[in-house]
């Protein structure tokens, strides 16, 4: 098993470009979950999908949406990026519910200029 | 006030120490507790879960006071490997993340 894959590892973009970036995970969970990660703050939940064919925005959604195409797959889109969402990004999936163990992706490096 | 809060650190101790460091939250209808180790540039993976009763783990032990509304994290032993920012995971409907209190052990 993979677990969690997140495509691209790395990113740059100039203001105003778009971008998809995509999460797959082979668990076979119900839910699943994007964050953004900045020096000296926790990660932030921008939007959380908790059943295939549904989404919701978490604490930090504008600038962003989300598509959660099938079980598996759960992709984030920046449709045109500021510098501010220079970041590191997050997926992570969890089998059932908030109380089991989140799985997360390796991360997306993305800078924005 | 943040939700979850941290010493960011960092907490430099020599190989065999103990290091111990605590997590606030701020909404007392929390309903469970995690401790993540995340590495250098590395996705955050779970270290454990944090019980009312507290709880060990090897070298870890998780504590939760809730009357005070934190939870700790002690290490005993510390070796080499240790060395991580280590992030306070509060479930409250959603997840929380502190920003994490970073642990390096030197030789």
């Amino acid at each position: 098993n993979a677990g969690v894959t997140q495509t691209p590892k790395f990113q740059v973009l100039k203001t105003g470009q778009s971008m998809t970036l995509q999460c797959a995970q082979d668990m076979n969970h119900n839910s699943m979950y994007w964050y953004r990660q900045d020096p000296g703050m926790g990660l932030r939940l921008i939007y959380y999908s908790a059943s295939e064919g549904t989404t919701d925005k978490g604490e930090v959604p504008n600038g962003y949406n989300v598509s959660r195409l099938n079980k598996r797959e759960f992709s984030l889109r920046l449709e045109s990026a500021a510098p501010s969402q220079t970041s590191v990004y997050f997926c992570a999936s969890v089998s059932r519910q908030i109380s089991d163990t989140q799985y997360f992706g390796p991360g997306t490096r993305l800078t924005v200029l | 006030r943040k939700e979850v809060e941290q010493d960011p650190g960092p907490f430099n101790v020599p190989e065999g120490a103990t290091v111990a460091f605590n997590c606030t939250y701020s909404n007392s209808a929390s309903q469970s507790f995690f401790w993540y180790r995340q590495d250098c540039r590395k996705e955050p993976k779970l270290l454990m879960s944090v019980y009312s009763s507290g709880n060990e783990d090897g070298r870890f032990t998780a504590q939760l006071n809730r009357a005070s509304q934190y939870i700790s994290l002690l290490i005993r032993d510390s070796k080499l490997s240790d060395s991580a920012t280590y992030l306070c995971v509060v479930n409250d409907y959603k997840l929380s993340f502190g920003a994490g209190t970073t642990v390096t052990v030197r030789a």
